[in-house]
């Protein structure tokens, strides 16, 4: 299997700009996971989906955080607009769906707003 | 208070000891807790689960769960430079669907030769 990807792998971009992180989870999993990783909040769930549909979405920051699952093989995070605070590493999982399954995550994304 | 708690350190051990990571967690109702390792620039992996009260070990893995002081922790015999890592704990609840983890800030863990 091939894990879960994501892409791209490093963003850099200009504050203001549009920026669309893509996960492509385990075949066969039921749920996906979006986080956020910073030096100084460690960790963070922003949303996650339980067969395309958004159960848990309370960590996503703001307005400005959308993400969505059009199937059960791709999902995207979108900030639009970006700003410089919103850099971080990006993190997509994955799990199967019963409650005590384990959660595989891809490479990351690591986002630098200018 | 934090949900789920962890000394940052760093942690130095010399290499062939015991490491020993500690969690606190705040969530009394809390189901399921995990250590998941993390090296440097890459993804968390994980390497230990336990559900009830006790020991669970896997090879030189030991994780420790005391639900009634809501205190996690991970041993790691005979640490090789190979562990030098960050141990992330997390926890997951019944809040969310019961499917959410909340992850502690990490402990950096270095084993030394």
């Amino acid at each position: 299997d091939a894990g879960v990807i994501q892409s791209p792998r490093h963003e850099v971009t200009e504050m203001g700009q549009e920026v669309t992180l893509r996960c492509k989870p385990i075949s066969g999993h039921n749920s996906l996971f979006w986080y956020r990783q910073t030096m100084m909040r460690g960790l963070e769930l922003l949303i996650y989906f339980n067969n395309n549909v958004p159960i848990d979405d309370s960590g996503m920051p703001e307005d400005r955080f959308s993400a969505k699952m059009p199937n059960a093989s791709f999902s995207t995070l979108k900030i639009q607009p970006s700003e410089p605070r919103d850099s971080a590493v990006y993190f997509c999982a994955s799990s199967l769906s019963t409650g005590t399954d384990t959660q595989y995550f891809g490479p990351g994304t690591r986002l630098t707003v200018l | 208070q934090k949900e789920v708690e962890q000394n940052s350190g760093p942690l130095s051990v010399p290499e062939g000891a015991i490491a020993s990571l500690n969690c606190t967690y705040s969530d009394r109702v809390s189901q399921s807790f995990f250590w998941y390792r993390q090296y440097s620039g890459k993804s968390p992996e994980l390497i230990m689960s336990i559900y009830s009260n006790g020991d669970k070990e896997d090879g030189r893995f030991t994780a420790q769960l005391n639900k009634a002081s809501q205190y996690v922790s991970l041993l790691i015999r005979d640490s090789q430079p190979s562990d030098s890592a960050t141990y992330l704990c997390a926890v997951r609840g019944l809040t969310g669907g019961g499917n959410k983890l909340t992850f502690g800030t990490g402990t950096q863990l270095k084993v030394e030769l």
